[in-house]
């Protein structure tokens, strides 16, 4: 299997616009997290869904930030308008229910 | 990379000796535990878990121990090896309901002298 897998590595991007980040999970996990990493904050753990379904979003900084998962292979993480404090990596990782998760390589979001 | 922050404690072991990343969790309820490894520009990795039925659980080169009563996690790593510097986090599963809602500590950054 390839791992979890991101889109895009970098992105970098004025304020006021908005990122789509993208996530294919591993094949026959039912769990999928989204994450963000500050030096600030550690890993925080924005949103995570099991069998596509939303299961807590409590993690979500505010309505700028969406996420969805139209089906069992791919999810998106959306922030419009985006602002210079978002500036972190997000990472996706997936799990099949009761094992550890597996992470993507993570997308490293700048904005100015 | 600077995917991690500067303010983390550090831990620096000689290699060669054997190295003890210890982490306090919060939920007394979590049934299950997990460290990860996080090398610079990657994202987390996964080392050993622990369920709480458990209070040791061994893998090659790593134990985790977990003491229930003060709500605390250790992971130990025999023979620390260069490839070994990285930031380690543990993580709690803090999910209702069976659900995997899993959070991370601060991480400890390991740094292997030579």
């Amino acid at each position: 299997d390839a791992g979890v897998i991101q889109s895009p590595r970098h992105e970098v991007t004025e304020m006021g616009q908005e990122v789509t980040l993208r996530c294919k999970p591993i094949s026959g996990h039912d769990y999928l997290f989204w994450y963000r990493q500050t030096m600030m904050r550690g890993l925080e753990l924005l949103i995570y869904f099991n069998n596509n379904v939303p299961i807590d979003d409590s993690g979500m900084p505010e309505d700028r930030f969406s996420a969805k998962m139209p089906n069992a292979s791919f999810s998106t993480l959306k922030i419009q308008p985006s602002e210079p404090r978002d500036s972190a990596v997000y990472f996706c990782a997936s799990s099949r229910t009761g094992l550890g998760l597996f992470f993507g390589e993570g997308s490293r979001l700048t904005v100015l | 990379g600077e995917s991690v922050g500067l303010h983390l404690p550090t831990l620096s072991v000689q290699e060669g000796d054997n190295s003890i990343i210890n982490c306090a969790y919060s939920n007394s309820a979590s049934d299950y535990f997990i460290w990860y490894k996080q090398e610079s520009g990657k994202g987390p990795q996964f080392i050993i878990d622990i369920r709480s039925n458990m209070d040791k659980r061994q893998g090659q080169r790593v134990t985790v121990l977990l003491n229930k009563t003060v709500k605390h996690l250790s992971l130990q790593i025999a023979a620390t090896q260069p490839g070994d510097s990285a930031v380690y986090f543990c993580a709690e599963n803090m999910g209702m309901n069976r659900d995997d809602k899993i959070i991370f500590g601060k991480g400890t950054r390991l740094h292997i002298l030579p």
